[in-house]
């Protein structure tokens, strides 16, 4: 029972260009979306996050949008360079930390 | 400040063998997370401590046993390991069980059950 879905496993886009990944989710009862990066050999490290009392957080070139009627998050990376060519894992969670449900992850590439 | 840490890097185990995964954090995080990552599925929970001297099993506790030791360091153990327990198992700390606290991951373990 996948509760957090990733539908696209890869992406690929143009460096400087913008990059939106994407993420579903089925439980209702989630109210804090997060997503991480992870580089190959490492473990994911935190990029940003967003709460369900919010439809939008920006931290640098890095966006979360939020919309909870259609239960459907996105992250949009503008300008896009190569560094940030990695696999994003979109997570989602309640209240507790122990009950956090992660996609299977979308593979960036961006290419000079 | 290393952050979490995780030994070994790669383990080859054969059907029936015992194994401990070692974990250590130098956050002072109150919280520990072991994952396991298995080719497209995302992360999912074995075990957890919310604090020192509480486990709990998460999402696919089977097969698996947990031991917070102290504040720092939490550890995995396959007692008898199968070849569905192949995969890459992440340890994480984060400083609360409860609120909006992101988890910190350390680099993975690649362990093989043939």
């Amino acid at each position: 029972d996948q509760q957090v879905k990733q539908n696209s496993p890869s992406l690929s886009v143009q460096e400087g260009r913008i990059s939106i990944l994407n993420c579903d989710y089925t439980n209702s009862m989630f109210d804090y979306f997060l997503w991480y990066k992870k580089y190959p050999a490492e473990g994911p490290t935190f990029l940003i996050s967003i709460s369900s009392i919010k439809d939008k957080n920006e931290d640098g070139r890095f966006t979360v949008f939020l919309n909870k009627s259609a239960k459907h998050l996105s992250l949009h990376i503008v300008p896009s360079q190569p560094g940030d060519s990695a696999v994003y894992f979109c997570a989602a969670r309640g209240l507790n930390n122990n009950d956090m449900r992660f996609g299977a992850g979308t593979r960036l590439t961006v290419k000079p | 400040n290393a952050g979490v840490t995780q030994t070994p890097k790669f383990q080859v185990l054969k059907t029936g063998q015992s194994m401990t995964l070692q974990c250590a954090q130098d956050m002072n995080h109150n919280s520990m997370y072991w994952y396991r990552q298995d080719p497209g599925m995302g992360l999912r929970l074995i075990y957890y401590s919310a604090s020192e001297g509480t486990t709990d099993k998460g999402e696919v506790p089977n097969g698996y046993n947990v031991s917070r030791l102290n504040k720092r360091e939490f550890s995995l153990r396959l007692e008898s390991a199968a070849p569905s327990q192949t995969s890459v198992y992440f340890c994480a700390s984060s400083e609360g069980p409860i609120g909006s606290y992101e988890q910190y991951f350390g680099p993975g373990t690649r362990l093989t059950v043939t």
